[in-house]
């Protein structure tokens, strides 16, 4: 079963602008973590905040995590039409072996 | 560094023949490894995963298997295809908890 959910399932926005995703889900965790993944390509690791962070930055993309509301966002400024791909949150559980478990994806596209 | 391969890139398969995937990862040593599948438009699903050689967890009851025959080596295989196997399979291996997990670039398989 899905452990994650990302809201909305699909953002479409110009250049320029800044893209915010959304994630929730229903168990504690150890950390989240964003990956991104281009048409028909395998997922590439963007980011991982642990359960005791509240935010991280690297480079454009800025991630909250709100371990009370089990949720967690991901915020990418001024995007660029290279940034068109799906996203995904992905959760390892605080117990048991440490599976990554994905949430649905949000399908972003950047128009130029 | 550390690199995984995955082969093939594409497959095409009659129904009721077998399959066989391979992963292989360089530049580590134990790593974890993973199997998942994403159907058309959704996320990931975790098929198995292995803590080292000959140990293998099932998450998902079905029509395949997977097997570590070397350490750094992952296969995922089924005796008969079923049409319900197509989809999109993503090898994965990650180090200690707390890091991001690398994924192989997939491989396409499409049972007719």
């Amino acid at each position: 079963s899905q452990q994650g959910e990302e809201d909305p399932q699909a953002l479409s926005i110009q250049e320029g602008e800044n893209a915010t995703m959304n994630c929730s889900y229903k168990t504690s965790i150890n950390n989240l973590q964003w990956y991104r993944q281009n048409s028909g390509r395998g997922l590439v690791h963007l980011i991982l905040i642990r359960s005791n962070e509240r935010e991280k930055h690297s480079g454009r993309l800025r991630v909250t995590l709100d371990t009370s509301k089990k949720s967690s966002s991901l915020l990418i400024t001024a995007s660029r039409a290279a940034d068109t791909a799906s996203y995904f949150c992905a959760t390892v559980l605080a117990s048991g072996f440490q599976k990554l478990v994905f949430g649905t994806g949000t399908r972003l596209l950047v128009s130029p | 560094s550390q690199t995984i391969h995955q082969w093939p890139a594409t497959l095409v398969q009659p129904v009721g023949s077998p399959l066989s995937l391979e992963c292989t990862v360089e530049g580590t040593s134990n790593p974890n490894l993973y199997w998942y599948r994403q159907a058309a438009g959704r996320g990931l699903q975790l098929l198995f995963y292995s803590v080292g050689i000959g140990q293998i967890s099932s998450e998902v009851p079905q029509n395949l298997s997977a097997s570590r025959p070397q350490d750094r080596q992952f296969i995922l295989s089924s005796k008969k295809l079923l049409l319900s196997d197509s989809g999109f399979y993503l090898c994965a291996w990650s180090g200690r908890v707390g890091y991001g997990y690398t994924f192989g670039s997939g491989t396409r398989l499409t049972v007719v």
